[in-house]
């Protein structure tokens, strides 16, 4: 079955430490998306992608950063800069820009700062 | 970055009630979508809606895209167990190649 992975579902991390998230999706979708959920808040979007070898930034992306290196693979980097890091973090893809009204998302990934 | 504002922001109701709740923005929009979340998982695409004045349903859901196209509104019929989680809207302008999502509604059903 098509769909997208996120790895790992826990994740804990000392304060000044980076850590990367993964997404992998096997759906064919060029465009990729990272979201940020905090507790009572909507989704809020870090970086998107909507082709290989590039992507923009999206609301929040300062202390992220990701690259786009397969047309699969759309990892996140939570770096030592990012204030409040603890957060469920969401990977989406959608079938390019113009089909970016539907998004197909991944079972989140959960970090917690120590 | 422009959130949409939903209401209510928290629902409480017994099994077998109707649910409504909306979402409104400052912008026009030219799509509007509804999507569930399941505790600790990603959203699922419940509605999609493309024209103004569109009234879609899918099973027990049913969701209108506002005349004014600044607002969009999910009805849920007969709640079940099942119906918990949180709802979110979003929604699209022109040729935005990014959605904006809603800030949610968190529904709990009771037996």
């Amino acid at each position: 079955d098509g769909g997208i992975t996120q790895s790992p579902k826990y994740l804990f991390r000392k304060e000044g430490q980076n850590v990367t998230l993964s997404c992998e999706q096997n759906l064919n979708h060029d465009a990729m998306y990272w979201y940020r959920q905090d507790p009572g808040q909507g989704l809020r979007l870090i970086y998107y992608s909507q082709i290989v070898n590039d992507f923009q930034k999206g609301d929040i992306a300062e202390g992220y950063s990701v690259s786009r290196e397969k047309k699969e693979s759309f990892p996140l980097t939570v770096t030592s800069a990012q204030k409040n890091p603890t957060a469920f973090y969401l990977c989406a893809s959608s079938q390019g820009a113009a089909g970016a009204n539907v998004l197909t998302f991944g079972a989140g990934s959960r970090l917690t700062v120590l | 970055g422009q959130q949409l504002n939903q209401s209510p922001q928290s629902m409480f109701i017994q099994e077998g009630e109707d649910v409504s709740m909306n979402c409104t923005s400052s912008s026009i929009f030219n799509t509007w979508l509804w999507y569930k979340q399941d505790p600790g998982e990603g959203p699922v695409l419940l509605i999609a809606l493309y024209k103004a004045g569109e009234l879609t349903s899918n099973g027990r859901l049913t969701a209108q895209f506002g005349i004014t196209r600044k607002d969009s509104f999910l009805n849920i019929s007969a709640s079940i167990p099942s119906d918990v989680g949180i709802y979110f809207c979003a929604g699209r302008s022109g040729t935005a190649s990014k959605l904006t999502f809603g800030t949610g509604t968190r529904l709990q059903v009771t037996l």
